[in-house]
C-alpha cells in the first residue's frame, strides 16, 4: 500500500534530551516536508526537501534539524526539544512539485509532548 | 507570498442542509489551490484541487468547489450534509519562493459541526 509512515504516533519526551521523529515513504516521491499543526494556527511548514541532499527552511525551522540521505526517509530531529514544540507533527511527500497542483500525501501524524 | 485565509474557525449546520466553507487567497503568481480534510485521529487526505483547467473543480464525498478569480476565493461546497462530514477542513495555496514550488501554505482550518 502506498503510504507516509511516521513513527511514533505518540510521544511524551523531557525538555533537552534530543529525539528523532522518523518518516518514509514508499511511493519514490522526491518532495518531502514536515508540518506542525497547532490550534488555531493550522498547519506550519517546518523544513522541506526537493530531493536526495537537498533540504530548505520552512517558515518555522527554528529548534528543529532535517536530514534526506535517501529519497525514501525524512527524519525530523529535535535536538533539544522544548514545551513550545509541543505540537502534532506531520510528514508529507508529493511526486511532483506539490505547490504547482500536484499537493501532498500525509502521514498520519505524530503527538509531541515535551514536559 | 501566497497566502489562505479561511472564514469561520467553526461551522454548524444541520444534517441533509447546505454545506459552505468560505476560502479566500493571496498569490501574486496564478494560484494552484486544495482543500484537505482532517478526520478526528487522521492525517489530512485531499479532497479536491485547482490546477487552473476548470473553474469548478469537483472532489471526493460529493464536495465541489469554484474558483472566482475577481473574488479571489475557493469556497468548499456540498448540497446535503451528512453526520459523516464533522470534521477539520484546511484549504491550501501552493508556494512560491526563489527556490521554486515549494510546498503548500494552509489555513487555519474550520471545523465543520453536523447537528443531527
Amino acid at each position: 500500500e502506498a503510504q507516509v509512515t511516521q513513527n511514533p504516533r505518540y510521544l511524551i519526551t523531557v525538555t533537552g534530551k534530543k529525539l528523532t521523529v522518523t518518516c518514509s515513504q514508499n511511493m519514490n516521491h522526491e518532495y518531502m516536508s514536515w508540518y506542525r499543526q497547532d490550534p488555531g494556527l493550522g498547519l506550519r511548514q517546518i523544513y522541506y526537501s526537493m530531493n536526495v541532499e537537498v533540504t530548505d527552511k520552512g517558515d518555522v525551522p527554528e529548534g528543529y534539524k532535517v536530514s534526506r540521505k535517501e529519497k525514501r526517509n525524512f527524519p525530523l530531529i529535535l535536538e533539544s526539544p522544548s514545551p513550545n514544540q509541543t505540537s502534532l507533527y506531520f510528514c508529507a511527500s508529493s511526486l511532483l512539485p506539490p505547490g504547482q497542483g500536484y499537493g501532498y500525501t500525509f502521514g498520519s501524524g505524530t503527538r509531541l509532548t515535551v514536559v | 507570498a501566497q497566502s489562505v485565509t479561511q472564514l469561520g474557525s467553526h461551522v454548524s449546520v444541520s444534517e441533509g442542509a447546505l454545506v459552505l466553507l468560505r476560502c479566500n487567497y493571496s498569490s501574486s503568481v496564478p494560484p494552484y489551490l486544495f482543500w484537505y480534510v482532517q478526520y478526528p485521529n487522521q492525517g489530512l487526505q485531499l479532497l479536491l484541487k485547482y490546477t487552473s483547467a476548470a473553474t469548478l473543480v469537483k472532489g471526493i464525498n460529493g464536495f465541489e468547489a469554484e474558483f472566482k478569480k475577481s473574488e479571489t476565493s475557493f469556497h468548499l461546497t456540498k448540497p446535503s450534509a451528512h453526520m459523516s462530514d464533522a470534521a477539520e477542513y484546511f484549504c491550501a495555496v501552493g508556494r512560491y519562493s526563489g527556490g521554486g514550488a515549494d510546498g503548500l501554505t494552509f489555513g487555519k482550518g474550520t471545523h465543520l459541526i453536523i447537528q443531527p
